[in-house]
């Protein structure tokens, strides 16, 4: 069964400060991964699909990368900002597109 | 306005009562999609529907029922069988059931037994 974990589970940092979200996955055999945002008591917005094809994906600020080989994938926020404070949930796809979640990484990021 | 609505967005249930959730999109996606989230932990697969008149249980399925009669809508019923349904629910949805399509969540609706 495929498991997923992000690390750490909670981070505060400065503004303007470069961060690195870590997710790691059990089962390789994936066909996606996707990183979203959920803000307190919201539902969760899409900010970067990787296909199983794919090394990394950007957008803004934001940068996913995925090593499907080893399990794991990364997302990279540069120069932090306040407006960044959420929880970031990565989330990979084995079948059809039933996601399996981490439980996510808190961000706080201080002004 | 596209997305995924879900209604309501608070619910209490006294206990033995069954409740539903709604979820609507007008997206025009085939697929859709229950999940549960517990405080601190990530979402866990309910129910999910790859098209009209068709579902099937997640993971966590016990204690919960769906239907799909209409496509842009997917209703999700927390029965008194449920005996820890605190939690908030997410409604998602996507163009097909296929790899590689994106996901794309609803509000979501608390929901509190009292």
């Amino acid at each position: 069964k495929q498991e997923v974990t992000q690390i750490p589970a909670a981070l505060s940092v400065p503004e303007g400060e470069n961060l690195v979200l870590n997710c790691s996955f059990t089962d390789s055999a994936i066909y996606n991964l996707q990183w979203f945002r959920q803000d307190p008591g919201k539902g969760l917005t899409s900010l970067l699909l990787i296909q199983s094809s794919q090394r990394e994906q950007t957008s803004g600020r934001l940068n996913a990368s995925l090593d499907k080989s080893s399990g794991r994938s990364t997302l990279y926020i540069a120069a932090s900002q306040p407006g960044d404070s959420a929880t970031y949930l990565c989330a990979v796809s084995n079948a059809g597109n039933m996601l399996t979640f981490g439980g996510g990484t808190r961000l706080m990021v201080k002004p | 306005d596209g997305g995924i609505t879900q209604s309501p967005k608070y619910l209490f249930r006294k206990e033995g009562q069954n409740v539903t959730l709604s979820c609507e999109q007008n997206l025009n996606h085939d697929a859709m999609y229950w999940y549960r989230q517990d405080p601190g932990q990530g979402l866990r697969l309910i129910y999910y529907s790859q098209i009209v008149n068709d579902f099937q249980k997640g993971d966590i399925a016990e204690g919960y029922s769906v239907s799909r009669e209409k496509k842009e809508s997917f209703p999700l019923t927390v029965t008194s069988a449920q005996k820890n349904p605190t939690a908030f629910y997410l409604c998602a949805s996507s163009i097909v059931f296929a790899v590689n399509t994106e996901a794309f969540f609803g509000q979501g609706t608390r929901l509190t037994v009292v």
